[in-house]
């Protein structure tokens, strides 16, 4: 089976750069991917890894090492919109993505 | 592209009543999801379908759950009887392929907060 697992909160200000990690237990994974839900939203999508390194989208880059199931996204310049819960999700190949349990980041002024 | 939408946004209900949840995804996505996220843990997976079919129905708690995806469009979540342990948001999710295979993310809906006293 998988399992994820994420710190339950970070903490940082404005305009300072933050990584979440995800370390993760799992057979026959495939991929590493990371959504955001603000409060009372939706779970959004920001990024997916299926292969080892770094994949960079604006001020988000998420990176995945599968020979240390480990995956981390690092956030940038990061403004008081960007406080949300984040998650790593892994997959296996046909199956629908397994959730960890959330990163709450706070980011203050 | 309308998204995902789910109806209702909230429902209270009282222990041993039956609630339904509808989940319309996105038009053309043949994988849809329904999880469910209990305050402060994970977004836990409860069932997959493609198009109508089951794909995969592991997550879901116990038979008091019935889900299912008419003709392979929108797809509701039935609770019978509901108990207190019930409560917490239900997603919906669709995708045109899978994430591991064709790097297909999931969209979501807002959920329906579900409330059992």
């Amino acid at each position: 089976g998988q399992s994820l697992e994420q710190p339950s909160e970070v903490t940082a200000v404005e305009g300072a750069i933050v990584q979440i990690n995800c370390t993760y237990q799992t057979s026959g994974f495939y991929g590493l991917s990371w959504y955001q839900q603000h409060d009372g939203g939706a779970p959004t999508f920001l990024s997916y890894n299926a292969l080892d390194g770094l994949e960079e989208t604006g001020r988000f880059s998420s990176f995945l090492s599968r020979s240390d199931s480990y995956g981390y996204l690092l956030l940038q310049e990061l403004q008081m919109k960007d406080s949300a819960s984040y998650f790593c999700a892994g997959d296996q190949a046909g199956t629908a993505l397994i959730f960890g349990k959330g990163t709450t980041l706070s980011v203050s002024s | 592209e309308a998204g995902v939408t789910q109806f209702p946004s909230h429902s209270v209900i009282e222990k041993g009543q039956t609630v339904t949840l509808r989940c319309d995804p996105i038009s053309g996505h043949d994988n849809l999801y329904w999880y469910r996220r209990v305050m402060g843990k994970e977004i836990k997976f409860l069932l997959h379908f493609v198009k109508e079919s089951k794909q995969d129905e592991s997550g879901m708690p116990n038979n008091r759950f019935l889900a299912e995806r008419t003709g392979g469009t929108y797809s509701t979540l039935k609770v019978q009887p509901a108990e207190l342990e019930d409560s917490g948001v239900y997603f919906c999710a669709s995708s045109q392929g899978l994430p591991g295979q064709y790097n297909s993310p999931l969209h979501f809906g807002n959920g329906t907060r579900l409330t059992v006293t």
